[in-house]
């Protein structure tokens, strides 16, 4: 069974550009959370979605935003990209929400310079 | 406010020298305790889920135990194989699938 697929896994970027990150849940989970690890402040959720709808949303500046499709893979966006914005960004899908076990990609790495 | 640290920072084992890693957390209303592993440049790897106090786990060299205060990863006997950076993450009842998670425990064991 294929795991959570996250593309692109390195990517480099200028301040003030935008990018999106894509995620590929594990088949059947319906799902996805988005989160930021930075050595400074560890693991922080950004969002989750669940059959299309936000359910919830961390404390992250408007900037990051995020969407999931009908087919539930979802994708990340950041747009006017800061410095502080390099990390490495972590798709987890479940099969349900409420309290199932999260399931982590191998993450896009992001370098804003 | 919800959260969850971990100690110690890092620790260095020989390999077969067992001992055990703590992470303590404060939350209002545990729905889910749960134990990572990351390796350096990869996601976390799902290791253990608790949900209630007194609950254990097991696989391989590695023990999960959990209290109402905090939880135990206890490794037995470790290999250099068991490096890497064990993480810890509760889940409230009121976050849907918000986890919060320690900062983690560096583990280094050498041959």
């Amino acid at each position: 069974k294929a795991g959570v697929t996250q593309t692109p896994r390195y990517l480099i970027k200028t301040r003030g550009q935008q990018v999106t990150l894509s995620c590929s849940p594990i088949s059947g989970h319906r799902s996805v959370s988005w989160y930021q690890q930075t050595p400074g402040q560890g693991l922080q959720f950004l969002f989750e979605y669940f059959s299309e709808t936000q359910r919830n949303k961390g404390n992250f500046p408007g900037r990051f935003s995020g969407r999931q499709f009908s087919n539930s893979r979802s994708e990340m966006n950041v747009s006017t990209l800061e410095l502080g914005d390099s990390a490495l960004y972590l798709c987890a899908s479940s099969f349900e929400t409420d309290g199932n076990t999260i399931y982590f990609g191998e993450g896009s790495w992001l370098t804003v310079v | 406010e919800d959260q969850v640290t971990q100690s110690p920072e890092a620790l260095r084992l020989q390999e077969g020298e067992s001992s055990s890693l703590n992470c303590s957390y404060t939350v209002s209303g545990l729905r889910g305790l749960f134990w990572y592993r990351q390796d350096p440049g990869k996601g976390p790897e799902f290791l253990f889920t608790l949900y209630s106090a007194g609950e254990e786990k097991e696989k391989e060299r590695l023990k999960a135990t959990l209290t109402k205060k905090e939880s135990f990863l206890h490794i037995t006997a470790p290999k250099p194989e068991d490096s890497a950076t064990y993480l810890c993450a509760v889940q409230a009842y009121n976050y849907g699938q918000n986890f919060v998670f320690g900062p983690g425990t560096r583990l280094s064991v050498l041959p």
